[in-house]
C-alpha cells in the first residue's frame, strides 16, 4: 500500500466550476497535510496546509481533513485555466525528523 | 518562508561522470532535504542533510552514489556520481518550515544523462 495515494487524473473541469482533488494516507499518526501545485517544468509550490480535522479556507481554495478516515481533499472554487497544473498531496508523518511523503499527484485541466 | 537558490538549473552530462548540485538558503535551517522527481512521477526523498552529521539516506539511495555535504546551516550540495541515463531526473532541495508551513523547494536541477 502506498503511503500517500492520489488519483493521477487528468481531472477535467470547465472554467468556473469546482475542482475536487482527493488524497488518502496510510500513517494514522500523521500530523500535517499539505497541497502543492506544480506547473510543468517548475518546482512544487505550497498552496494549502491543514493540521486539524475540518475545513480550512484560503481564497478560492478549501482544504478538508478527516483523520478518522485518513482522507484529505482540496476544493478549488471558480476554477480558472491558470489552475491547470499537477496537484501534489503531501503528508508529514509521525516519525522523528519531519519527513514528508508526497503522493503521485493529480493533473487538473481547466477547460475555458 | 525561506528562499532557496539552486544551481545549476539544468545540465546535460555524459554517462560515467558526476554532477554536483548546490543549494543556498537565505536563512539558517537545521535540516535540508534532497528529492528526485523522475519524468511523470512524484517526488522521492533521497536523503536528509543535517549540519555537522552524516546525511540520512532513504531506502534505495546510497552515499556512494549520492554523496551529500552540509558544511553550514545555509548550504548543501548533492553529487550524482557515475551517472547513467537512469539518473536523468529533476533534483530538488528543500527546507522545512514550521509544522504547519510545509516545505519550501528550490527551483530544481533538470539533469539529462546521455
Amino acid at each position: 500500500q502506498k503511503e500517500v495515494e492520489q488519483n493521477s487524473g487528468p481531472l477535467s473541469v470547465p472554467e468556473g466550476a469546482i475542482a475536487s482533488l482527493n488524497c488518502t494516507y496510510s500513517d494514522r499518526g500523521s500530523q500535517s497535510f499539505f497541497w502543492y501545485r506544480q506547473y510543468s517544468g517548475k518546482s512544487p509550490e505550497l498552496i494549502m496546509s491543514i493540521y486539524s480535522n475540518g475545513d480550512k479556507e484560503d481564497g478560492r481554495f478549501t482544504a478538508q481533513l478527516n483523520k478518522a478516515s485518513q482522507y484529505v481533499s482540496l476544493l478549488i472554487r471558480d476554477s480558472q485555466p491558470s489552475d491547470s497544473a499537477t496537484y501534489l498531496c503531501a503528508v508529514r508523518g509521525s516519525g522523528g525528523y519531519q519527513k514528508v511523503t508526497f503522493g503521485t499527484g493529480t493533473k487538473l485541466q481547466v477547460i475555458p | 518562508s525561506a528562499v532557496i537558490s539552486q544551481k545549476p538549473s539544468r545540465d546535460i552530462c555524459q554517462r560515467g561522470t558526476s554532477l554536483t548540485i548546490q543549494c543556498q538558503v537565505d536563512s539558517q535551517v537545521t535540516m535540508m532535504f534532497w528529492y528526485r522527481q523522475q519524468p511523470g512521477q512524484s517526488l522521492t526523498l533521497i536523503a536528509t542533510a543535517n549540519q555537522g552529521s552524516e546525511a540520512t539516506y532513504e531506502s534505495g539511495f546510497v552515499i556512494d552514489k549520492f554523496p551529500i555535504s552540509r558544511p553550514n546551516l545555509t548550504f548543501s550540495t548533492l553529487t550524482v556520481s557515475n551517472m547513467s541515463p537512469e539518473d536523468s531526473s529533476i533534483y530538488l532541495c528543500s527546507v522545512a518550515g514550521t509544522a504547519i508551513n510545509g516545505y519550501t523547494f528550490g527551483s530544481g536541477t533538470r539533469l539529462t544523462v546521455v
